[in-house]
């Protein structure tokens, strides 16, 4: 069954630190997402890409975020300056369209000291 | 602003037992609602999707139910096993584009 790819599994990075946390979706799938969970809490909304550019994004989603889909295959995701409070499972979705089922990778873990 | 809560938090039973958990949403204009299993520390593993026309999906001893006009989904899971035992999560597409996950049920099975 295909599969959406995280990659690492997990980082550790200190603070104010760039990172970028990389996924491969599902090959025809056409919208992508990001989400993050962190320790104890729900998992929260980030960041949703359709066509090359941002559909929606949250407000935790500012300007130290930023998505891109340099190559086709992969969908990275981009904090500039990392702060303590960033540290948290970062999930990748993506949907072959809107309204269908969403595959979700099995996450990278960033922990930010 | 959709809301997603889930009900119970934790919930604790004995094996073979038939169990139900439910979930429930504020605003009824939704694409989906989908139901994934979660393990300590790991990824989400989507259980069963439920369309917004649709009424209910099966998936073996699961049995998801949508009743989209009271904002209101169940889980129902049949003999349950030690296996089963995870945190169950609701999220609901909704149409800004945005998937709205619940807090989770956690579900212990004893064996």
């Amino acid at each position: 069954e295909p599969e959406v790819t995280q990659t690492p599994s997990h980082q550790v990075t200190q603070m104010g630190q760039e990172v970028i946390l990389r996924c491969v979706p599902i090959s025809n799938h056409l919208y992508f997402y990001w989400y993050r969970q962190i320790l104890g809490q729900k998992v929260e909304f980030l960041v949703s890409f359709y066509n090359n550019e941002i559909s929606e994004k949250s407000e935790i989603f500012d300007d130290q975020f930023s998505v891109e889909r340099p190559d086709g295959s992969n969908f990275t995701l981009k904090i500039r300056s990392t702060k303590l409070e960033d540290s948290a499972m970062y999930f990748c979705a993506s949907s072959v369209d809107r309204g269908y089922g969403y595959t979700f990778g099995s996450g990278t873990r960033l922990t930010v000291v | 602003k959709q809301e997603v809560t889930q009900i119970p938090a934790a919930l604790s039973v004995p094996e073979g037992e038939n169990l139900v958990l439910n979930c429930s949403f504020t605003d009824s204009a939704i694409y989906n609602l989908q139901w994934f299993r979660q393990d300590p520390g790991k990824g989400l593993t989507s259980l069963l999707l439920i369309q917004s026309s649709q009424r209910e999906q099966t998936s073996g001893r699961l049995n998801a139910s949508l009743d989209k006009s009271s904002g209101r989904s169940t889980l129902y899971i049949a003999a349950s096993q030690p296996g089963d035992s995870a945190t169950y999560l609701c999220a609901v597409f909704s149409r800004d584009d945005k998937i709205i996950f619940g807090k989770g049920t956690r579900l212990h099975i004893l064996p």
